[in-house]
């Protein structure tokens, strides 16, 4: 199992400019969700999906856009980059249940946007 | 509003002493607590956690407790390594959710 595949790792992006993250398990987890890490501000949650179809927002969705098409795939587009979604982006998925289930993570995306 | 605070950003300890790390939360709705750790350049993996039902859980070196009167855990870890520096951030979730909330993180530097 490969687990959860992030691409890229590393991302530099202009203001304005749109850009895709991809996100990818293995596991057949029906859960998954996009975290960003800042300094100071811990992991937050974006967006997540509790299956195919199914998206819900997070505590800082705006400027971010989700879907799940399959259960496998789970990518977050940034539709008009700005210079406060400078982070590093972390996807996770679990089996649904509740939070007794484990999440796991993926490596990380380094998103710089200028 | 943050609903699970680490109010240590960071902690040194020297190796073979014991590492408390503390978490509050502030939502009475949370009933499960969670702590994962970090290194650099990788993500999160999980590492210990417990039910409100308890006030204590013990893996090997790593034993969490609950307060729930004072919404707060701890982690601690004893006998600490220097393989143990990393941040950890602890998360919270209440009832059948999937969603975890996770707090600020604190970075443990143990030092040989």
């Amino acid at each position: 199992n490969a687990g959860v595949t992030q691409t890229p790792k590393f991302q530099v992006l202009k203001t304005g400019q749109s850009m895709t993250l991809q996100c990818a398990q293995d596991m057949n987890h029906e859960y998954m969700s996009w975290y960003r890490q800042d300094p100071g501000m811990g992991l937050r949650l974006i967006h997540y999906s509790v299956g195919a179809g199914i998206t819900d927002q997070g505590e800082v969705p705006n400027g971010y856009n989700v879907s799940r098409s399959t259960t496998e795939d789970f990518p977050l587009r940034l539709l008009s980059a700005a210079p406060s979604q400078t982070s590093v982006y972390f996807c996770a998925s679990k089996l649904a249940g509740g939070p007794y289930n484990e999440q796991f993570f993926g490596p990380g995306t380094r998103l710089t946007v200028l | 509003d943050q609903q699970v605070k680490q109010n240590s950003p960071s902690l040194s300890v020297q190796e073979g002493r014991i590492s408390i790390l503390n978490c509050d939360y502030t939502n009475s709705m949370f009933d499960y607590f969670l702590w994962y750790k970090k290194y650099p350049a990788e993500g999160p993996t999980f590492l210990i956690s417990i039910s409100s039902i308890k006030d204590k859980n013990e893996d090997g070196r790593f034993t969490v407790f609950l307060n729930k009167s004072a919404k707060h855990l701890s982690l601690h870890i004893v006998p600490s390594q220097p393989g143990d520096s990393a941040v950890y951030f602890c998360a919270a979730a209440g009832g059948a959710t999937n969603k975890l909330i996770f707090g600020t993180g604190t970075l443990l530097a143990v030092q040989p």
